[in-house]
């Protein structure tokens, strides 16, 4: 079973709109963070915000925030004011508790999101 | 000052051949990693290794050897190279291995087999 689930292969939004990128997870474990990375066309992977399974309050970092609802084990990035440069594939990616007791991030098939004049 | 280098940054090859990537980070952190990107732009972690000490190693052929020096360089070396070896291959590294730390990645290295 897949572990990040992004459902929207690929997203359209006009500059200065908002846009929700979606992202569901499936674990067990009660600890676990939550990542957002973009990756543009020039190919690095740059993380952009991050959410903790404790944290009660929604994470922010600037025009990004996280739509984070436990219950639902979602996860949804929502980008507002879109600028050409947000033209990317932007991954939501987990990371859990291992059997050893280490952990890695596990990525979503991730969104290529593209923003138009 | 790059926090995190990959080299070579593109690589071509025949199959067959024996190549190395390397990787050094500045930042201080204590775990690294590579991960495989492949043509669906998919990744998916390949080793970990926690102040030299490998410890998450995924199902991954045995013609992939990482080796870590120090715990600020992982080189992954890749021996009878494949066709399906083709793939971004990245670096990326963490403070520590806990569930908080950010990962840094690299820039990544396009590998090519032809």
């Amino acid at each position: 079973a897949q572990k990040i689930t992004q459902t929207q292969p690929g997203m359209f939004v006009q500059e200065k709109e908002a846009v929700t990128l979606d992202c569901t997870y499936d674990t067990s474990d009660q600890s676990y963070g939550l990542f957002w990375y973009k990756q543009p066309s020039s190919g690095e992977m740059i993380f952009l915000i991050y959410q903790g399974s404790y944290d009660e309050q929604n994470a922010t970092e600037g025009r990004y925030s996280l739509n984070f609802q436990k219950a639902r084990k979602s996860a949804n990035l929502v980008i507002s004011a879109s600028q050409l440069g947000d033209s990317a594939m932007y991954f939501c990616a987990m990371r859990e508790p291992g059997l050893s007791g280490y952990s890695t991030l596990t990525f979503g098939k991730g969104t290529m999101l593209l923003v138009s004049p | 000052d790059t926090a995190v280098s990959q080299t070579p940054k593109y690589l071509v090859t025949q199959m067959g051949n024996d190549k190395s990537i390397k990787c050094e980070q500045n930042l201080g952190h204590d775990t690294m990693y590579w991960y495989k990107q492949d043509s669906k732009k998919f990744l998916k972690i390949m080793f970990s290794y926690n102040n030299k000490e490998l410890i998450i190693n995924e199902t991954v052929p045995n013609r992939f050897s990482p080796k870590s020096p120090d715990k600020a360089h992982l080189n992954l070396h890749i021996n009878s190279l494949e066709l399906g070896d083709s793939a971004v291959y990245f670096c990326a590294s963490s403070r520590t291995r806990s569930g908080a730390n950010v990962l840094t990645f690299g820039a990544g290295s396009r590998l090519t087999v032809l």
